[in-house]
């Protein structure tokens, strides 16, 4: 079956600029994460969703980042005035239980 | 202390060796653990799941101590596609919250 999709796969934006990453989860699974992960670092939780209670946003690194999950599916993550610390793999991941599944993630790059 | 600590290697081994991985956690309501494992600009995928009784699958073999806040991962007559960083991986409080990932440890398994 279908794995977690995201796009795009590489972005590549100047500093200053708005951007949106979007994820699609695997059908039917009701908690969606975001992760970024640095070159050469682990990954680092940003936000999580389950269901429709108030998602966990205690991993985003500063009001510029903000997420949302449409219809319990489908989520997009947005970063206002990107910097160039900015610039990352963002990966996604659903679970129904505990095992969360990653999707390919999207590369950014702010120049 | 960090919330999870691995020993980043590189572990260099020749093929058909045993290696062992540790990890520690500061978390003692921690209740699900794994060992994801990532290749190289790929998405962490799902090893095993980590159980007090300690499991096996195949070629690998986990062990929880929770007393101790110690997981580990051992593989057996390693190949070379063993090859790829193995992460520790730590939920919060119950099953379906953030992950918490290790950085990780580098196996690089040679013919």
């Amino acid at each position: 079956g279908a794995g977690v999709s995201q796009s795009p796969s590489n972005k590549v934006t100047e500093k200053g600029k708005d951007v949106e990453l979007r994820c699609d989860p695997i059908s039917g699974h009701t908690a969606l994460y975001w992760y970024r992960q640095s070159l050469g670092q682990g990954l680092e939780f940003l936000i999580y969703f389950q269901g429709n209670s108030a998602p966990d946003k205690s991993g985003l690194p500063s009001d510029r980042f903000s997420a949302e999950r449409t219809g319990g599916s489908v989520s997009t993550l947005t970063i206002q005035r990107t910097q160039q610390e900015d610039s990352a793999v963002y990966l996604c991941a659903s679970s129904w239980t505990a095992e969360q599944f990653f999707g390919p993630g999207t590369r950014l790059t702010v120049l | 202390r960090k919330e999870v600590e691995q020993d980043p290697g590189p572990f260099n081994v020749p093929e058909g060796a045993t290696v062992a991985f540790n990890c520690t956690y500061s978390n003692s309501a921690s209740q699900s653990f794994f060992w994801y494992r990532q290749d190289c600009r790929k998405e962490p995928k799902l090893l095993m799941s980590v159980y007090s009784s300690g499991n096996e699958d195949g070629r690998f073999t986990a062990q929880l101590n929770r007393a101790s806040q110690y997981i580990s991962l051992l593989i057996r007559d390693s190949k070379l596609s063993d090859s790829a960083t193995y992460l520790c991986v730590v939920n919060k409080h119950q099953a379906g919250t953030a992950l918490i990932f290790g950085k990780g440890t580098t196996l690089s398994v040679s013919s």
